[in-house]
């Protein structure tokens, strides 16, 4: 089955820079990989996704990458704010209709 | 719209005691899910459910958990009888019919088992 793995477990970056977010996945026929951002009490909120057919997506300061050939997937925020802190977690799909496997999560923290 | 509402937001309960979680997911939405997701970790399927009917149950423990969708609509959660290792957080999410992986996640039901 799909295995899904997220670099770093941590992460903490000046108010203002970037922030990046890597993950690998394992089935070569995965076709879709979403983002979720999960603050503190809350259930995992769907931020920007990507089909494998594109290599890119952007949406405002956030966009995400695709590289099919080496099976990787990247999350990248510019300008980052405070209210980006929070937990990151990427996904593909696991077998079976409409399944997600995710990654073990990025804690991001905005220093002021 | 209404997003996906469950009760209660947290619980304490002693090990090998039993407890229920209830998940109300979007009006309209086929397919429903329940995660576990342990502390520090990322979430976990335990369950998936297209309309009252189970499509994936293959990580549940069945041994003591059980869940229901009747009538397609609502569903329960059920651990019976708790363990420690069963602490985490119970995240039930929806998504809407026609396939896809549009989810939308309830805020979660927090289990401490002591």
């Amino acid at each position: 089955g799909e295995n899904v793995e997220q670099h770093p477990s941590t992460l903490s970056v000046q108010e203002g820079d970037s922030a990046v977010i890597k993950c690998t996945y394992s089935d070569s026929a995965s076709n879709y990989f979403p983002w979720y951002k999960q603050e503190l009490g809350k259930g995992p909120q769907l931020i920007i996704d990507i089909r494998s057919n594109v290599g890119e997506k952007k949406d405002q300061r956030i966009a995400v990458t695709l590289n099919k050939t080496a099976k990787h997937f990247s999350l990248h925020i510019t300008e980052t704010q405070p209210e980006d802190s929070a937990v990151y977690f990427c996904a593909a799909p696991g077998e079976g209709a409409q399944k997600l496997v995710f990654g073990q999560g990025t804690r991001l923290t905005i220093n002021p | 719209e209404a997003g996906v509402a469950q009760s209660p937001r947290y619980k304490i309960i002693e090990k090998r005691q039993s407890v229920a979680f209830w998940c109300n997911p979007i009006s309209g939405h086929a397919t429903l899910y329940w995660y576990q997701q342990i502390l520090g970790q990322g979430p976990k399927l335990l369950i998936q459910f297209q309309n009252n009917g189970v499509v994936d149950d293959s990580q549940l423990p069945k041994d003591r958990f059980s869940a229901e969708r009747l009538k397609g609509v609502d569903s329960t959660l059920k651990i019976q009888p708790a363990k420690l290792e069963d602490s985490a957080v119970y995240l039930c999410a929806s998504s809407p019919p026609g396939g896809g992986f549009g989810y939308t996640f309830g805020s979660g039901t927090r289990l401490t088992v002591v």
